[in-house]
């Protein structure tokens, strides 16, 4: 069975660093793609990128490139998403996704990280 | 590159039948077979319903169809059931090898 187990909920502060994390296990994790969606409260689903962790090829929403990084550790079958200053407006809920075999669709939810940024 | 247009809800009674579109560009909904669409119930993770438009993934009830013409998607749901109640969110791989969302529409069951 596909399991993706996010790492739990994060409270920081404005300016602060975070790294949370995105373990798959069920599969071979260099063979798909995995990525990440954003959903802001009460808002909707934000396609935020994806990455390849067989050569950690990436992938950015235009929208978001530049404010988070995104990652992976093959050797222990996990995805990383990360920010190095962190803002109000990212205090989201954060999925991460495994990219199915036809390529395109997340097949496979972890059960989401929230992260809320407050001062 | 813009969210897709999907309507903000939808309603229908017990047994109907509802469609939801999902509107986009040439660049993607338009160009390409890679629509998918999500459920999500309040609280929860997001769930793969169809895939490249109109395959259903193992487990998902035929009730559930996805269809294309044009740069417009949709997702119709035939006899609907209490349990749809939930919200809808299309994507679509786009010309940038990214992916893009709707907005979500919510659908309620009278």
């Amino acid at each position: 069975e596909v399991q993706l187990v996010q790492s739990g909920a994060e409270v920081k502060k404005p300016g602060e660093s975070l790294k949370i994390s995105c373990k798959g296990s069920g599969y071979s994790f260099t063979t798909n793609w995995i990525g990440w969606v954003r959903q802001m409260p009460g808002k909707g689903l934000e396609w935020v990128g994806i990455i390849f962790p067989s050569d950690s090829d990436i992938r950015y929403s235009p929208s978001i490139q530049g404010q988070l990084t995104i990652s992976a550790d093959k050797s222990i079958s996990t995805a990383y998403l990360q920010w190095s200053s962190l803002k109000a407006s990212d205090t989201a809920m954060y999925y991460c996704g495994r990219v199915g075999y036809s390529g395109y669709e997340f097949d496979n939810w972890g059960q989401g990280t929230l992260v809320t940024v407050s001062s | 590159q813009s969210a897709l247009t999907q309507p903000a809800s939808v309603s229908g009674s017990p047994g109907q039948s509802i469609t939801i579109s999902c509107t986009g560009t040439s660049s993607d909904v338009g160009g390409y077979n890679y629509v998918s669409w999500y459920q999500q119930h309040p609280g929860k993770a997001p769930k793969l319903m169809i895939y490249d438009v109109s395959h259903r993934p193992s487990g998902i009830s035929n009730r559930f169809s996805g269809s294309k013409s044009g740069n417009t998607a949709s997702l119709t749901i035939s006899g609907l059931q209490a349990e749809d109640e939930a919200d809808y969110y299309c994507s679509s791989y786009t010309s940038s090898s990214t992916r893009v969302f709707g907005g979500g529409t919510k659908l309620t069951v009278l």
